[in-house]
């Protein structure tokens, strides 16, 4: 198994370009979710999905859109980049929403 | 608000020695506590989950408690290595069941020293 993987693993975009964010698991989990981590403060949820075709947002949303049409993939897009999206991205799977997350290695991304 | 507090922020050991990282939390109501070690430019990793009716839980070195009581975690790890040099983020999950409710602490880096 690969686990979940992610692509790419960095980034350097200009402000005002778009890009996706690929993420893949092949355990077949329901759960799926992508993360910021920025220093000082820890990671927080952009947005999830508990299953394909069901999305929600998580605590910082804004600047970003998914989708979910596979149980394998959960792409992340930036509609149009800006420097505050300048993070590390990670993306994590899980069986159920209380089950272990299994963490991809994670997007480094900065907007110039 | 569902918090997760973490200390300390940072934690230089010498290598061989034992150490106590804290997680206090304030989610409510609580399904689990977890305890994740995230190594620098990687992903975190799973080391626990505790549920409520779990007090101590252990994976190599590492040994978790809970006390659901006082709403704090600690994780020990014992016999320190260079490898343990790390961020261990203590999550709490709410019950619910989505990864919504997950509350993440900033995590504590530690540094072990030859």
């Amino acid at each position: 198994n690969a686990g979940v993987t992610q692509t790419p693993k960095f980034q350097v975009l200009k402000t005002g370009q778009s890009m996706t964010l690929q993420c893949a698991q092949d355990m077949n989990h329901e759960y799926m979710s992508w993360y910021r981590q920025d220093p000082g403060m820890g990671l927080r949820l952009i947005h999830y999905s508990v299953g394909a075709g069901i999305t929600d947002q998580g605590e910082v949303p804004n600047g970003y859109n998914v989708s979910r049409s596979t149980t394998e993939d959960f792409p992340l897009r930036l509609l149009s980049a800006a420097p505050s999206q300048t993070s590390v991205y990670f993306c994590a799977s899980s069986r159920g929403g209380a089950g272990e997350q299994y963490f991809g290695p994670g997007t480094r991304l900065t907007v110039t | 608000k569902n918090q997760v507090e973490q200390s300390p922020q940072s934690l230089i050991i010498l290598e061989g020695k034992n150490c106590t990282l804290q997680c206090n939390y304030t989610v409510s109501p609580f399904s689990n506590l977890r305890w994740y070690k995230q190594d620098t430019g990687r992903g975190p990793v799973s080391l626990t989950i505790m549920t409520f009716s779990e007090n101590t839980k252990s994976n190599g070195r590492y040994t978790a408690t809970l006390d659901a009581d006082t709403k704090q975690s600690s994780l020990h790890i014992t016999a320190s290595q260079l490898s343990d040099s790390a961020s261990y983020i203590c999550v709490v999950s709410a019950r619910g069941g989505s990864q919504g409710n997950l509350i993440f602490g900033k995590g504590t880096k530690l540094s072990v020293k030859p």
